[in-house]
Order: C-alpha cells, then sequence, then structure tokens
C-alpha cells in the first residue's frame, strides 16, 4: 500500500527556517518522484519542487533562492527545507508521489504551518 | 511558467446532472516526445487532492467512468456524466509537459 506522510512543526516564526519530512512506504524513492506542492489556507495549489527518482532536483523559480529539497533512501524520506519564512508561507504542505510528467497519484494528508510570531 | 486558465470558477449542479469544466493553457502542452500531460485532480472538503484522470484522457485506477477528459494542444475539459453527492469538491487541472509543474486555480463544484 503506497503511504506518504509529512511530519514537521506547525508553528515557524517569521524569518526561520522550515523543515519537513516526507516519509514514504509502500514504493522506492529510486523508482518515483517525489514533489512538494503548498496550499495557503482557502486558495489553490502551487508546486514547490521535486526529488526525482535519480536523485536530480528541480525547484519553483519564485522559490528556488530559498528552498531546498533532499533525501534518504535508506530511510525513504525526502526532506523539504525553506527559509526566510514568512506570514504568506502560512498553509498547508504536501508531498506526493508522481509516476512521471507530474502524474502525482498519491498524496500525503498533508501537514500544517503557521507562520507566526 | 504556464499558465493555467480554469472556467467556471464555481459550478452549482443537481444530482445527476452532466457538467463540464475547461482548462485552457497558456501554450501548447504537446510534449516533443508526442504526449500530452494535462491531467485532472479533485480535492473534497477537508482532503488532499486525489488524481482523477492523467494525460488528457487516461481514467485513474479506481475512478468511476462518469468521469471523462478530453481536448489537446491549449484546449482541455473535464467532463462528469451525472453528478454524484461525492463529487463535490475543487477540480484542478495541472500540467507536467513544461517545467515547472503548474496548477490551475481550480473549479468548484457546489450542490446547486
Amino acid at each position: 500500500q503506497v503511504q506518504l506522510k509529512e511530519s514537521g512543526p506547525g508553528l515557524v516564526q517569521p524569518s526561520q527556517t522550515l523543515s519537513l519530512t516526507c516519509t514514504v512506504s509502500g514504493f522506492s524513492l529510486t523508482s518515483y518522484n517525489v514533489h512538494w506542492v503548498r496550499q495557503p489556507p482557502g486558495k489553490g495549489l502551487e508546486w514547490m519542487g521535486r526529488m526525482r527518482y535519480n536523485g536530480d532536483t528541480s525547484y519553483n523559480s519564485a522559490l528556488k533562492s530559498r528552498l531546498s529539497i533532499s533525501r534518504d533512501t535508506s530511510k525513504n524520506q525526502v526532506f523539504l527545507k525553506m527559509n526566510s519564512l514568512q506570514t504568506d508561507d502560512t498553509g498547508t504542505y504536501y508531498c506526493t508521489r508522481a509516476v512521471r510528467y507530474g502524474v502525482m497519484d498519491a498524496w500525503g494528508q498533508g501537514a500544517s504551518v503557521t507562520v507566526s510570531s | 511558467d504556464v499558465v493555467l486558465t480554469q472556467t467556471p470558477p464555481t459550478l452549482s449542479a443537481t444530482i445527476g446532472q452532466s457538467v463540464s469544466i475547461s482548462c485552457r493553457s497558456s501554450q501548447s502542452l504537446l510534449h516533443s516526445n508526442g504526449n500530452t500531460y494535462l491531467h485532472w485532480l479533485l480535492q473534497r472538503p477537508g482532503q488532499s487532492p486525489q488524481l482523477l484522470i492523467y494525460s488528457v484522457s487516461r481514467l485513474e485506477s479506481g475512478v468511476p467512468n462518469r468521469f471523462s477528459g478530453s481536448g489537446s494542444g491549449t484546449d482541455f475539459t473535464l467532463k462528469i456524466s451525472g453528478v454524484e453527492a461525492e463529487d463535490l469538491g475543487v477540480y484542478y487541472c495541472v500540467q507536467g509537459t513544461h517545467a515547472p509543474h503548474t496548477f490551475g486555480a481550480g473549479t468548484k463544484l457546489e450542490l446547486k
């Protein structure tokens, strides 16, 4: 059974760094891509970036200077780090498995992140 | 970046009614490999998005066949033939042809 689960702090102070972990099961990180997608409260979806099956990464150009995605295949985990957080970074952060070309066929439950002092 | 424009933003339907959602792209989504990577997701209230249709018209496993997708190039349509109560939520198109991936703004399907 394919599963993804996001974990991390629910509250982050402005200007600080967000660290999230996506723990996967039921598939191999060396066979599938994992994307990060976020959703501000009451708004739509924004693609943040991707860890490819071969270890390559790509990022939304609007976030690239602040964002880093990495992984530990031995632990079946993909990590997101984003620095210089502001209040408009508040929202739900999802990790999602993608077969290829953005076919996101499995999603985590989402991690709610609030940026506030 | 590719801009996906979804219309209408909100759709009111009765149970059993057939409805369509449009997704128009700012550039062709035909990949150099001959495939078109335009997909549809449904996000039910309080839930994570789920994949409904991929590559324009391919139904994801387990998705009812009242959902269908069509289109080419820059114009795409999701059709629901006979809305059921479980279909309510926000529908998103997403493209995977061009980097970065981009989403439409969503179409909210609600009961009339």
